[in-house]
């Protein structure tokens, strides 16, 4: 089952624009991940950002959550041409005591240009 | 340096012969997991394990097995692979603690059955 989903699918912007990608779910969750990944490669860590905070920073990445609604969303300030890549958030939801899973979205592509 | 590698990279095989893509980790992590990627469907997960010897069906496990004696290995096994697991694979490794549950992925295994 898909617990995260992101909006929009694509993203086109230029260099120096900021770009905002967001992500739902379904499920509580313990904590909310975005990953990166670049064309055909392995996906790579961004941030965490735990169920108990709204928001949080790493250098030009801005994430926050709003639980109520169930949604995350991700901003990439003056973005830059090496920041094209697909972009995924995953939900580690508990349940049952310590069974975890990571369960992941089906990812925004994003394209900044020169 | 902190990593999880698979073998191999790339596979070309016929329908029906057995075949086995690995995944180590030098972690320490409890966590494996298998996950296929597929243009449109995004990441799914086919197998995951706790720990050594506890492993669990994903969201697509039909046609793969998995093992997990030791805590550092964690290989997927295609006993009889067909066309419709040509696909991009990718092994993920994290720790089970609640408040660090970064996933490190391996750089995939790309996968063709004819």
């Amino acid at each position: 089952s898909q617990q995260g989903e992101e909006d929009p699918q694509a993203l086109s912007i230029q260099e120096g624009e900021n770009a905002t990608m967001n992500c739902s779910y379904k499920t509580s969750i313990n904590n909310l991940q975005w990953y990166r990944q670049n064309s055909g490669r392995g996906l790579v860590h961004l941030i965490l950002i735990r169920s108990n905070e709204r928001e949080k920073h790493s250098g030009r990445l801005r994430v926050t959550l709003d639980t109520s609604k169930k949604s995350s969303s991700l901003l990439i300030t003056a973005s830059r041409a090496a920041d094209t890549a697909s972009y995924f958030c995953a939900t580690d939801a508990r349940s049952g005591g310590s069974n975890y899973k990571l369960t992941f979205g089906k990812g925004t592509l994003l394209t900044v240009n020169p | 340096e902190a990593q999880v590698t698979q073998n191999p990279r790339y596979l070309i095989t016929v329908t029906g012969k057995k075949l086995t893509v690995t995944c180590s980790q030098n972690m320490n992590h409890e966590y494996m997991s298998w996950y296929r990627q597929d243009p449109g469907l995004g990441l799914r997960q086919i197998y995951y394990s706790m720990n050594v010897e506890v492993t669990d069906k994903g969201d697509v496990p039909e046609g793969y097995k998995v093992s997990r004696k030791e805590k550092r290995n964690f290989p997927l096994i295609l006993e009889s692979p067909s066309p419709n697991q040509t696909s991009l694979y990718f092994c993920a490794s994290s720790p089970l603690d609640p408040k660090r549950t970064e996933a490190f992925f391996g750089q995939g295994t790309r996968l063709t059955v004819v």
